[in-house]
């Protein structure tokens, strides 16, 4: 079944810097491929996402590349502001209908 | 639409004792995942409905947890008897995957203590 890294598990920015979130996957029939934000004490919710049909997607301070060939994928934010603090999940779908597998999660630090 | 409905948000229990977590999908969505989430093993999906029928069950810990989905609006997660280590946010979704993209939509979460 699929398998879903993530690096880092932790990451420090200062405000205005850009932050890079990096995972990779194992099953190449994977096609879909969501980000999640989830603060403390809240739910995951979605952020951003990408089939795999395409390159790059881009939503305002926030962008995903994906790279088939490695089966790699990325979320980019970029001038960041304390209210991105938080944990961030990257998920490949199993291409069995709906399941996704998630990574550990980066806790995303802000600082002023 | 209310989104995912999760009750209770909070439970404490005794170890021992019959825990029984509830969720209502969002309507028209056709799948539903029961996740557990702890800071030792993050987010784990536990089981998951494909039109109220079980899928895969292959992450449920052991014999004492079980999941039902007796209609499209209605799923329980039951831990009978519950223990210390089931302890943690226990999450559930829904998606509609007759859409663009399989986005899964969480529930606020139930924070279960067992004691």
């Amino acid at each position: 079944g699929e398998n879903v890294e993530q690096h880092p598990s932790t990451l420090s920015v200062q405000e205005g810097d850009s932050a890079v979130i990096k995972c990779t996957y194992s099953d190449s029939a994977s096609n879909y491929f969501p980000w999640y934000k989830q603060e403390l004490g809240k739910r995951p919710q979605l952020i951003i996402d990408i089939r795999s049909n395409v390159g790059e997607k881009k939503d305002q301070r926030i962008a995903v590349t994906l790279n088939k060939t490695a089966k790699h994928f990325s979320l980019h934010i970029t001038e960041t502001q304390p209210e991105d603090s938080a944990v961030y999940f990257c998920a490949a779908s199993d291409n069995q209908g709906g399941k996704l597998i998630f990574g550990q999660g980066t806790e995303l630090s802000v600082k002023p | 639409d209310a989104g995912v409905i999760q009750s209770p948000r909070h439970e404490v229990t005794e170890m021992g004792q019959e825990v029984t977590l509830r969720c209502k999908p969002i309507s028209g969505h056709d799948y539903l995942f029961w996740y557990r989430q702890t800071m030792m093993r993050g987010l784990e999906l536990l089981i998951y409905f494909n039109n109220n029928v079980p899928i895969d069950d292959s992450g449920m810990p052991e014999d004492r947890f079980s999941a039902k989905m007796p209609n499209a609006s209605f799923s329980t997660l039951k831990i009978q008897p519950s223990e210390p280590r089931d302890s943690a946010v226990y999450f559930c979704a829904s998606s509609y995957t007759g859409g663009a993209t399989d986005t899964q939509y969480f529930g606020p979460g139930t924070r279960l203590t067992v004691l």
